[in-house]
């Protein structure tokens, strides 16, 4: 059973780019988590999916930001016109449910640097 | 408001001795849940432990069990044994009943041969 799927596992973006960081839920989970982990750092919330639609965006910066999860393929993060500031790791999770005591698992990691 | 706080920025433990990494949170929601994840050098967050706030027993996995002390507020996880694999950052998390997670700023563990 493969664990949480991320692509890529890093990504270098220049300035005004877009970068589009993936994400493959876990077998059976139908949840899906976007955290963001500045250097030195804990996570930080940004959106929570379900198939085709958006639970939980509180933590999402207002603009450039956007995330989806369609009924068919992966959940897509995706970053308009990068800035220098959105280099950081972005993890994704998910769950077969709401989190608790069916947990919450993460995937490996994307690793953004804009330069 | 709701916080968590991990207060040991960094730690040195000698290998095979038991190590506690403490964590501490604030909520007046009656029902949450408690996370550890550790997050070795090369990057992944690896799930260690859950405690669900009316859990009877303190949870354990292994090597790893959470100190639980519901009236104090912290949540503290023991690593016994500790090897030198265990090096790396750990971070307590929360969950107040909603979707999110809440992460502390997390505690670098260095295990020393």
């Amino acid at each position: 059973n493969a664990g949480v799927m991320q692509n890529p596992r890093h990504l270098v973006r220049r300035r005004g780019q877009e970068a589009r960081l993936r994400c493959s839920p876990m077998k059976g989970h139908s949840h899906v988590y976007w955290y963001r982990q500045l250097p030195e750092e804990g996570l930080k919330f940004m959106v929570y999916l379900q198939k085709e639609n958006i639970i939980d965006e509180s933590g999402m910066p207002k603009e450039r930001f956007s995330a989806e999860f369609p009924k068919e393929g992966p959940s897509i993060l995706r970053i308009q016109q990068v800035v220098r500031g959105d280099s950081a790791a972005y993890f994704c999770a998910s769950s077969p449910g709401t989190v608790g005591r069916n947990t919450i698992y993460f995937g490996e990691g994307s690793w953004l640097t804009v330069v | 408001a709701q916080k968590i706080t991990q207060t040991q920025p960094g730690m040195f433990v000698q290998e095979k001795e038991a190590v506690t990494l403490d964590c501490t949170y604030d909520t007046s929601d009656p029902s949450y849940g408690l996370f550890w994840y550790k997050q070795p050098s090369s990057g992944e967050m690896i799930f260690l432990i859950y405690q669900g706030s009316y859990d009877q027993q303190n949870a354990t996995e292994g090597r790893y069990s959470l100190n639980f002390q519901k009236a104090r507020k912290s949540a503290n996880l023991v690593i016994s044994a500790s090897q030198l694999g265990d090096s790396a950052m750990y971070f307590c998390a929360i969950n107040f009943g909603n979707e999110k997670l809440t992460f502390g700023t997390g505690t670098r563990l260095t295990i020393i041969p």
